[in-house]
C-alpha cells in the first residue's frame, strides 16, 4: 500500500492563480481530510469529507473547494491564490475519527 | 472555547534520557486524544490514541497518560534516541456527532548526542 499520496511536493504561485492539490489513498478510507500548517502552529482542518460525494467545512474553508467523486481521490481547488495561503497542506484518511494516516505534505508559496 | 495547549514548545535532551511532553485540553464533550509524532518535512504518524475510560496507553518506549477529570495528558519518551528528534502534537476530538478536532501546536524535541 502507497497509504496517502500528494501532488506536487512544492509549488509557488503567483497572487491570484489557481491550482488543485491532489490527493489519492489506497487503504478504502470512507474518511478524507485537507489541512494546512502554518509555522509554529497546530494543523487547521480545512475541508473534510465521510464518503464519496459528501464533503463539509472544517474551521477554514475559505478560499478553498473541494470534490470527492471517488473513494480514493480527494483533490483540494484554490480558485484565486492570496499570500495568506502560504502554508504546508496535508492531507489524510480515516476509518472514522480515529487514527488518522497523513499524506507527505504540499509545501505552497503564493508571492 | 476548544483549545488544546502543549508545553513546552520545545525540549533539548541528551540522547539516552527520559522526558514528558504535556498537553491541556478543553474540548468538550470528549471523544479521544491521540498523540502524534511529525518528522521534519513530513506528515505527522499516530503514535497512541485513547478515549475517556483509557488512562494509560503505550508504543514501544512511548508512554501517553491520560486524566480526563483534570483534562491533562502527557507523553513519556523512554532512553531516547536521535531519532526521536521531532514535533509531538497532540490531538484531542469532541463528540459532537459532526466533526470536531483540535490540533496542538506540539512540542518541538531534540535529542543530542
Amino acid at each position: 500500500n502507497a497509504g496517502v499520496t500528494q501532488t506536487p511536493k512544492f509549488r509557488i504561485l503567483k497572487i491570484g492563480q489557481s491550482m488543485t492539490l491532489q490527493c489519492t489513498q489506497d487503504m478504502n478510507h470512507n474518511y478524507m481530510y485537507w489541512y494546512r500548517q502554518d509555522p509554529g502552529m497546530g494543523l487547521k482542518l480545512i475541508y473534510y469529507s465521510v464518503g464519496a460525494g459528501i464533503t463539509d467545512k472544517g474551521e477554514v474553508p475559505n478560499g478553498y473547494n473541494v470534490s470527492r467523486s471517488t473513494t480514493e481521490d480527494f483533490p483540494l481547488r484554490l480558485e484565486l491564490a492570496a499570500p495568506s495561503q502560504t502554508s504546508v497542506y496535508f492531507c489524510a484518511s480515516s476509518t472514522g475519527t480515529w487514527g488518522q494516516f497523513f499524506g507527505p505534505g504540499t509545501r505552497l508559496t503564493v508571492l | 472555547k476548544n483549545q488544546v495547549e502543549q508545553s513546552p514548545q520545545s525540549l533539548i535532551i541528551l540522547e539516552g534520557k527520559n522526558c514528558t511532553l504535556q498537553c491541556n485540553y478543553t474540548v468538550s464533550p470528549f471523544s479521544n486524544l491521540r498523540w502524534y509524532k511529525q518528522d521534519t518535512g513530513r506528515g505527522p504518524v499516530s503514535l497512541t490514541i485513547m478515549t475517556f475510560s483509557e488512562n494509560t496507553k503505550s508504543n514501544g518506549r512511548y508512554t501517553a497518560t491520560l486524566d480526563a477529570d483534570t483534562k491533562q495528558s502527557s507523553l513519556h519518551i523512554t532512553a531516547s534516541q536521535l531519532s526521536d528528534s521531532a514535533s509531538y502534537i497532540c490531538v484531542v476530538s469532541a463528540d459532537t456527532g459532526g466533526f470536531k478536532t483540535i490540533f496542538g501546536a506540539g512540542t518541538r524535541l531534540f535529542v543530542k548526542a
